[in-house]
């Protein structure tokens, strides 16, 4: 079973530039999860879709944040315009939680990205 | 906010020693999970344990919950030098919608 898939790995760019992330979860999994980690902390969620809705987008700044997940399988998460504190690693996770009540999440390599 | 906070935040240990980290949380759960992460790379699930179950256990893992006090530990047998990585709980709180909120990790490192 193919692993969940997310481009690129390593972006650097300057602040107030725009980004995009992709993310290509594991065949079936309705239910796929941005999360940002800094470096030293542990994951936060940004944004969480069930098929393409959203379910909860409360922690996601979205004056400059923006996520979609179009035809409920790949996703892109975008960042304009960039700002310094946005330097992190940017997680896709998804999982197949219709399947039942507990919630693995199966995690893709992440995107790190450098605002300079 | 984090939900989960691991203790210690680092450990150094030597190869087949035992390494134990602990979770502590604040809300009601459905369920706690930990989570391994090496460096540079993705999260991999390592073990669930239910809020009606107190031991767990998975090869050289063992996983405790007491939903009284709010904590779980995780416990690392025989540590090999492959272990060496960051060790992460999240919670799957019971007013979610299965989210899960992550603590900020203990740093495991096994001297070969």
């Amino acid at each position: 079973e193919a692993g969940v898939a997310q481009s690129p790995r390593y972006k650097i760019i300057e602040k107030r530039q725009s980004v995009a992330f992709w993310c290509n979860p594991i065949s079936g999994h309705a239910t796929l999860y941005w999360y940002q980690q800094i470096l030293g902390q542990g994951p936060k969620l940004l944004i969480q879709f069930q098929n393409n809705g959203v379910v909860d987008d409360s922690q996601l700044p979205k004056d400059r944040f923006s996520a979609e997940r179009l035809k409920g399988v790949d996703s892109t998460l975008k960042i304009q315009p960039a700002k310094l504190e946005d330097s992190a690693v940017y997680l896709c996770a998804s999982s197949n939680r219709l399947a039942g009540i507990y919630n693995e999440q199966f995690f893709g390599p992440g995107t790190r990205l450098t605002v300079l | 906010s984090q939900q989960g906070e691991e203790d210690p935040q680092a450990l150094s240990i030597q190869e087949g020693e035992n390494a134990t980290m602990n979770c502590s949380y604040k809300t009601s759960i459905n369920n706690l999970q930990w989570y391994r992460q090496n460096s540079g790379r993705g999260l991999v699930h390592l073990i669930l344990i239910r809020s009606n179950e107190r031991e767990k256990h998975s090869g050289r893992l063992r996983v405790t919950l007491d939903t009284s006090k709010k904590s779980s530990s995780l416990l690392i047998t025989a540590s090999r030098a492959a272990d060496t990585a960051s060790y992460f709980c999240a919670t799957d709180g019971m007013d979610s919608s299965y989210k899960l909120i992550f603590g900020s990790g203990t740093r495991l490192l096994v001297r070969p």
